[in-house]
């Protein structure tokens, strides 16, 4: 069974400019998430989404951060303007049942410097 | 809110076992997780209780106490390939929310 596909796996840009990740989670999953990982830290929480609808989106800085997920498969995360605290990786996740704790599978995830 | 307390950092050695504790406070528990994160890879799941009690998985155990809001997850027979950092996560209302993390450090 295929993984989490994430690309790109690293990006260097500089602060105010954009940049887009994207993520095929595992075949038949319904449940996708996307969270930031800043060194040192946990996985924080940005969207999560169930099929192609926002479940929870509280974590995620609207205005700046915006994801999508448009036919229920693959999903985009994009950060325009970039912030230099946006350094960080962005994994993406993906789970076949929503709140019961089963497994969720990551991704590689994608390193994001800004500089 | 929720919030988890894990220790940042803990060192054993080698064929020895180690203790990392849980403790978590949130509304709508359902369940604790441990996940594995070796440097630079993608965190990995390890074990989930939902119910009080202890859950085996070959070397790796999780226990858990929803009336004390506490869990750990213990590691037996150490390996060097057991370095690495260890996350604690609560599923509630829907989202699977995780703690700092414990970074482990196995010495020979």
């Amino acid at each position: 069974e295929a993984g989490v596909a994430q690309s790109p796996r690293y990006k260097i840009i500089e602060k105010r400019q954009s940049v887009a990740f994207w993520c095929n989670p595992i075949s038949g999953h319904a449940t996708l998430y996307w969270y930031q990982q800043i060194l040192g830290q946990g996985p924080k929480l940005l969207i999560q989404f169930q099929n192609n609808g926002v479940v929870d989106d509280s974590q995620l800085p609207k205005d700046r951060f915006s994801a999508e997920r448009l036919k229920g498969v693959d999903s985009t995360l994009k950060i325009q303007p970039a912030k230099l605290e946006d350094s960080a990786v962005y994994l993406c996740a993906s789970a076949s049942l929503r709140g019961t704790g089963n497994t969720i599978y990551f991704g590689e995830g994608s390193w994001l410097t800004v500089v | 809110g929720q919030s988890l307390e894990q220790p940042s950092e803990v060192t054993a050695v080698e064929g020895a076992i180690v203790q990392i504790n849980c403790t978590y406070q949130t509304s709508g528990f359902y369940g604790l997780s441990w996940y594995q994160q070796h440097d630079g890879g993608a965190p990995t799941f390890l074990s989930y209780n939902a119910l009080d009690g202890l859950e085996e998985t070959g070397r790796f155990s999780s226990f858990l106490s929803r009336s004390d809001s506490y869990g750990y997850l213990l590691l037996q027979e150490l390996q060097m390939k057991d370095s690495a950092s260890y996350f604690c996560a609560v599923t509630s209302g829907g989202k699977l929310i995780f703690g700092q993390g414990t970074e482990l450090s196995v010495k020979p």
